[in-house]
């Protein structure tokens, strides 16, 4: 299956502190993008890194990737209890532009 | 604002009735995905299309068809509903992949079906 596994399923912290979830995925990717899920909605699109890229930034996300690894992972610093979702990481391998998502991180931000 | 819609937000329907699921995007995109969503099995991919009038399997397409005859609208038609067909279905859209160059993709807001 080419399909990313999220690491933890579950994650709950207080306020201020950082979260950090990881993804594993089995085949050779172009790019590895990160989703953001709040109950009951669709998904939202939190950002994207190449297979060429190490490491990536936005606001107060930090998104790394170690392809000999095959494993990507996300930090969110900080953390706000409007962060709290469900997280997924989505690889793209192959033609065409279809995703591979994961089955997601419950993030839980108690205040 | 890229925009997706989806025809409802909660549908009701009865086991054996065929079911109309409508997906419309605002951004001229190539791509257009349905996926279902259910409790600890993440999304799957049912259908993708890439332009008019083509579509691609996905990984779980039996029991379901689609239609694409104009770029901005999307369908996904449960033949027969069934009770293993409750779930949450989600459509996004994104341009076309070019020169291994993914994009992400932009999702609607969801239809809960509920088959009785």
């Amino acid at each position: 299956s080419q399909q990313g596994e999220e690491d933890p399923q579950a994650l709950s912290i207080q306020e201020g502190e950082n979260a950090t979830m990881n993804c594993s995925y089995k085949t050779s990717i172009n790019n590895l993008q990160w989703y953001r899920q709040n109950s009951g909605r669709g998904l939202v699109h939190l950002i994207l890194i190449r297979s060429n890229e190490r490491e990536k930034h936005s606001g107060r996300l930090r998104v790394t990737l170690d392809t000999s690894k095959k494993s990507s992972s996300l930090l969110i610093t900080a953390s706000r209890a409007a962060d709290t979702a469900s997280y997924f990481c989505a690889t793209d391998g192959s033609t065409l532009g279809r995703l591979y998502f994961g089955r997601g991180t419950q993030l839980t931000v108690w205040p | 604002d890229v925009k997706v819609t989806q025809s409802s937000r909660y549908l009701v329907k009865r086991t054996g009735e065929k079911v109309f699921l409508e997906c419309v995007q605002d951004m001229d995109h190539e791509n257009m995905f349905w996926y279902r969503q259910d409790p600890g099995l993440g999304l799957r991919l049912i259908y993708f299309s890439y332009d008019v009038k083509m579509k691609e399997k996905g990984d779980i397409p039996e029991g379901y068809s689609v239609s694409r005859e104009k770029k901005e609208r999307f369908s996904l038609i449960l033949e027969s509903a069934s009770t293993n067909q409750t779930s949450m279905y989600l459509c996004a859209s994104s341009p076309f992949r070019t020169g291994g160059m993914g994009y992400e993709q932009y999702f609607g807001p969801g239809t809960r079906l509920t088959v009785t």
